[in-house]
């Protein structure tokens, strides 16, 4: 079983649909992120969580760390949102380096 | 303004012939992260170096070698590149060790022909 799962793998939406992105992850963490990345493009840091919820424009992320779970959400979903999503978590005790889940490929359709 | 820079964007090599890929950053950080990213899978992180200090992964392939000369720029060295080399190279950066958020560049889409 990964670490960290994401769901769905794939999502389809219509222009100004409310996104809901789930991550689920089994261990102890000391921070969590949310990327972006569009196809063929380079990666993009969307949020970086430890508690709580952040908000930036039409994107809020939150975690609870009880049970080990976060949700990206996108309000007022544009095409320009289509992206691969990913979420990445960094273990307690692993240095550096992050776990990432498997991506949520988003597609929003004018 | 780019934060994290990477050349060349696209690069094509031949098998066996030697590449370089460089990345610099204008954040003064003192963390900077090679990954590399194959088709529809998640980024692999290969090596990392604070400061100057180099941290190999344990899979990571003796392939590929590393060069920091200092804090903004670090390059990644393929020595003799195979077919399966063949992939988007992310570098990131990141302030410090821990659980500080890590900034990526737009990445070098290498083909190995």
């Amino acid at each position: 079983k990964n670490e960290v799962e994401q769901s769905p793998q794939n999502l389809t939406a219509q222009e100004g649909e409310f996104i809901t992105i789930n991550c689920s992850y089994s261990v102890g963490i000391s921070a969590l992120h949310w990327l972006q990345q569009h196809p063929g493009g380079g990666i993009v840091s969307l949020f970086m969580l430890s508690s709580g919820k952040k908000k930036h424009g039409r994107l809020i992320a939150t975690i609870n760390i009880q049970e080990k779970h976060s949700s990206l959400h996108i309000t007022a979903s544009h095409p320009r949102d289509s992206a691969v999503y990913i979420c990445a978590v960094r273990l307690n005790n692993a240095g550096n380096m992050l776990t990432f889940g498997g991506g949520t490929r988003l597609m929003v359709k004018p | 303004d780019a934060m994290v820079i990477q050349n060349p964007r696209y690069q094509v090599t031949q098998f066996g012939k030697p590449v370089t890929l460089s990345c610099s950053q204008t954040l003064n950080h003192n963390v900077m992260y090679w990954y590399q990213q194959k088709s529809s899978q998640a980024p692999k992180l290969l090596f990392h170096y604070y400061d100057k200090d180099f941290n190999n992964e344990a899979d990571t392939p003796d392939n590929f070698q590393s060069r920091r000369p200092n804090t903004s720029f670090c390059f990644l060295d393929i020595r003799s590149p195979g077919l399966g080399d063949a992939a988007m190279y992310l570098c990131a950066t990141s302030r410090a060790r821990g659980a500080y958020e890590q900034y990526f560049g737009p990445g070098t889409r290498l083909t190995v022909t």
